[in-house]
């Protein structure tokens, strides 16, 4: 299996303009997860999708986030207009339906996102 | 609410130490605990895991066991190599639920 994919692994923009971070799950994952890391704030869960439907965004920082799953293959994360404090790095990670009672976390390579 | 708390870093050792990291939780039922490993410039992985009170997960070198009578899980390693230098997060899996409780991390750096 390819694994969790994100794209683009690198993306650099100017304040102000609409950044798309994409994911493509595990085919059979039923579970989606969008997490952002930085060094002061750790790792941080945005939103979780099942079965393509968003189940907690808590965590999206703002409207200026939002995040979509149209099909069971593909997910996005927006952020419109961007700001310098939304650099970190973005992952997407995906969960089995069943994996023994237990629900370990698949994660992609993650998104670097440099907002200047 | 849920949570986890592990020991801050950065822990640096010499090459063929011994390794622990502590970890303690907070969890409501009978969640499913995990440690994660994240090498530079990557996501996380799965290291090991541990579904139910006293079991053991071990892969690579590393164990930890489920105290569910001092909720801790504690990550060892009897010989740590350079290339076990990443960043270690303890987390938990909610009993019946999807979301993923993870610690703030603990670096590691192993002197050659």
């Amino acid at each position: 299996d390819a694994g969790v994919i994100q794209s683009p692994r690198h993306e650099v923009t100017e304040m102000g303009q609409e950044v798309t971070l994409r994911c493509k799950p595990i085919s059979g994952h039923n579970s989606l997860f969008w997490y952002r890391q930085t060094m002061m704030r750790g790792l941080e869960l945005l939103i979780y999708f099942n079965n393509n439907v968003p189940i907690d965004d808590s965590g999206m920082p703002e409207d200026r986030f939002s995040a979509k799953m149209p099909n069971a293959s593909f997910s996005t994360l927006k952020i419109q207009p961007s700001e310098p404090r939304d650099s970190a790095v973005y992952f997407c990670a995906s969960t089995p339906s069943t994996s023994g009672g237990s629900y370990e976390q698949y994660f992609g390579p993650g998104t670097r996102l440099t907002v200047t | 609410g849920n949570s986890v708390t592990q020991m801050e870093g950065p822990v640096t050792l010499s090459e063929e130490a011994f390794l622990t990291i502590n970890c303690t939780y907070t969890a409501t039922g009978y969640p499913s605990l995990f440690w994660y490993v994240q090498y530079p410039g990557e996501g996380l992985q799965l290291l090991l895991k541990a579904t139910k009170a006293d079991d053991k997960g071990s892969n690579k070198g590393f164990e930890a066991t489920y105290r569910k009578e001092t909720t801790s899980f504690h990550l060892e390693k009897g010989s740590v190599q350079v290339s076990d230098s990443a960043v270690y997060f303890c987390a938990l899996s909610e009993t019946g639920g999807f979301k993923t409780i993870f610690g703030a991390g603990t670096r590691l750096f192993v002197k050659a």
